[in-house]
C-alpha cells in the first residue's frame, strides 16, 4: 500500500515533443503528489505538486494531470527542450498519519535536439 | 537565501573507516530527512527528523548507520565500518514541517568506499 509506481523507467523524444511519465499510487491516504527534477550531481529540485482537489495543474511548459479515481498522476512537459534532459521523480504523502514521502523510482529522460 | 547544504562533496575512504557526513538545513525548518541515492538508482529512505528528535530510523540499513542532529538544526549521519556497499550520494532534505510540505534538498555527498 505505500508503493508508489513511476514508468517508463527512460524516454527519448525529439526536442518539441511532449514526454509523459505516469505514477500509480495504492494509498488513498495520500494528497500530496510532487513531482521533482533531478540533473546529474544534483540534487532533486521540485518541479511541480498537486492536491487531489483538483484534477490538472499547469506551470509554465510542466503539467500535471491527476485522476483520484484511478490513482494515477502524470507529468506532461509541453514543448520538451533539450535543457529537460533529467531524472524525473513522482511522490506521494499524506497530510495525516505517514509524513514519509513515498517516491517513485525515476524515469531518466533524454530530449534530443 | 541558502539552501539546504552538505559537507563534504565528495568522500573517498578505506573499507573499515568510519565516516560522518554533514548536513545544514534551511533556517527554520523543523523536519530533516535523509535518504541514500545509488548510481542511477532512486531514493532510499534513511532517517527522519523532527526537531531534534528521530520518529523514524525504520530506513537505516544496520546499526552501523547513525544520526543525530543538535539545536533543531544541523544533523550528522555517521557510517561506522564502511563497507563497500555503502558506496552512493547521502542526500539531506528539509521541509518546513513535516508531511506534506516540499522538502528541499541539498546536492548530496557522494561517498565511495575502496
Amino acid at each position: 500500500q505505500q508503493q508508489v509506481k513511476q514508468s517508463p523507467q527512460s524516454l527519448i523524444v525529439q526536442k518539441g515533443g511532449i514526454p509523459i511519465i505516469n505514477c500509480a499510487y495504492e494509498n488513498t491516504a495520500f494528497d500530496y503528489f510532487p513531482w521533482y527534477q533531478q540533473f546529474p550531481g544534483k540534487g532533486p529540485a521540485l518541479l511541480i505538486a498537486i492536491r487531489p482537489d483538483v484534477s490538472e495543474k499547469k506551470e509554465g511548459r510542466f503539467t500535471i494531470s491527476f485522476n483520484k479515481s484511478a490513482k494515477q498522476f502524470s507529468l506532461h512537459i509541453m514543448d520538451s527542450q533539450p535543457g529537460d534532459s533529467a531524472t524525473y521523480f513522482c511522490a506521494a504523502t499524506s497530510t495525516s498519519g505517514t509524513y514519509k514521502y513515498i517516491f517513485g523510482t525515476g524515469t531518466r529522460l533524454k530530449v534530443l535536439a | 537565501g541558502a539552501g539546504v547544504s552538505q559537507s563534504p562533496s565528495n568522500k573517498v575512504t578505506e573499507k573499515g573507516k568510519d565516516v560522518e557526513l554533514r548536513c545544514d538545513p534551511i533556517s527554520g525548518h523543523t523536519a530533516l530527512y535523509w535518504y541514500r541515492q545509488s548510481l542511477g538508482q532512486g531514493l532510499e529512505f534513511l532517517i527522519y527528523f523532527q526537531g531534534n528528535s528521530a520518529p523514524d530510523k525504520s530506513g537505516l540499513p544496520s546499526d552501523r548507520f547513525s544520526a543525530e542532529r543538535t539545536g533543531g538544526s544541523v544533523s550528522t549521519l555517521t557510517i561506522q565500518r564502511t563497507q563497500q556497499e555503502d558506496s552512493a550520494v547521502y542526500l539531506c532534505a528539509s521541509s518546513l514541517t513535516y508531511s506534506n510540505q516540499p522538502q528541499h534538498f541539498g546536492d548530496g555527498t557522494r561517498l565511495s568506499i575502496l
